[in-house]
């Protein structure tokens, strides 16, 4: 069956960076992308960025250009999600999701890890 | 950039009721509309894709309709297990993604 397993929860100080691991099993990884959604607390769905596994291209959302790298490991089927000069407001849970390819929707989900930025 | 905007933000409706929430976009995205389900400390699940079509294993109680810039999610009759937030997402320009900024159910 699909799955999608993230790392551990983090905690980091402003001006860090953290990166986030997405680890795929269940389907052909190079097949797929993976887009990272975050959720900050009480909030609703960000879309942040979106890569190919096939070919490793990439899209970012506008606001956060320059600041987050997403790669992947198809020797290891794993996503990477890389958040740099972080601040309080990138506090939230941060999700990586399967796009479909017959549906271009998100149809597997991890579980979600928690990044707290705190001083 | 594509917004997206969603209504009510929240609604309190009874068990068997009928329950709908709207969704518009800022330009025509055609039928290029999402709507996923969250339930409180788990990952949103998809629900129905391309505007109007069930995804596999969801119950048939919900539905999507529109196109263009006005889309409707109904549920046909409101279940205990249906109190979560719903959101929508557009995907006109792909592989950019918007999510509206969601509608929390719960049970009156």
């Amino acid at each position: 069956q699909v799955q999608l397993v993230q790392s551990g929860a983090e905690v980091k100080k402003p001006g860090a960076s953290v990166k986030v691991s997405c680890k795929a099993s269940g389907y052909t990884f190079t097949s797929y992308g993976i887009s990272w959604v975050r959720q900050a607390p009480g909030q609703g769905l960000e879309w942040m960025g979106w890569i190919s596994a096939y070919n490793g291209n990439t899209n970012y959302a506008q606001k956060l250009q320059g600041r987050v790298t997403m790669t992947t490991d198809t020797s290891t089927s794993t996503a990477y999600m890389e958040l740099r000069s972080l601040r309080s407001d990138d506090t939230a849970v941060y999700y990586c999701a399967r796009e479909g390819i017959a549906v271009a929707g998100f149809d597997y989900w991890g579980q979600g890890t928690l990044v707290t930025v705190s001083s | 950039d594509i917004q997206m905007t969603q209504s009510p933000s929240s609604l309190s409706a009874s068990v068997g009721d009928r329950v709908t929430i709207t969704c518009q976009a800022s330009q025509d995205i055609s039928n290029y509309l999402n709507w996923y389900q969250q339930k409180p400390g788990k990952a949103p699940k998809l629900l129905i894709y391309d505007a109007s079509n069930l995804e596999t294993g969801v119950p048939s109680r919900f539905s999507g309709s529109g196109s263009g810039t006005d889309f409707t999610f109904t549920i046909s009759s409101l279940q205990p297990e249906d109190i979560a937030t719903y959101y929508c997402q557009q995907y006109d320009n792909l592989p950019s993604f918007t999510f509206g900024p969601g509608t929390k159910v719960d049970i009156k």
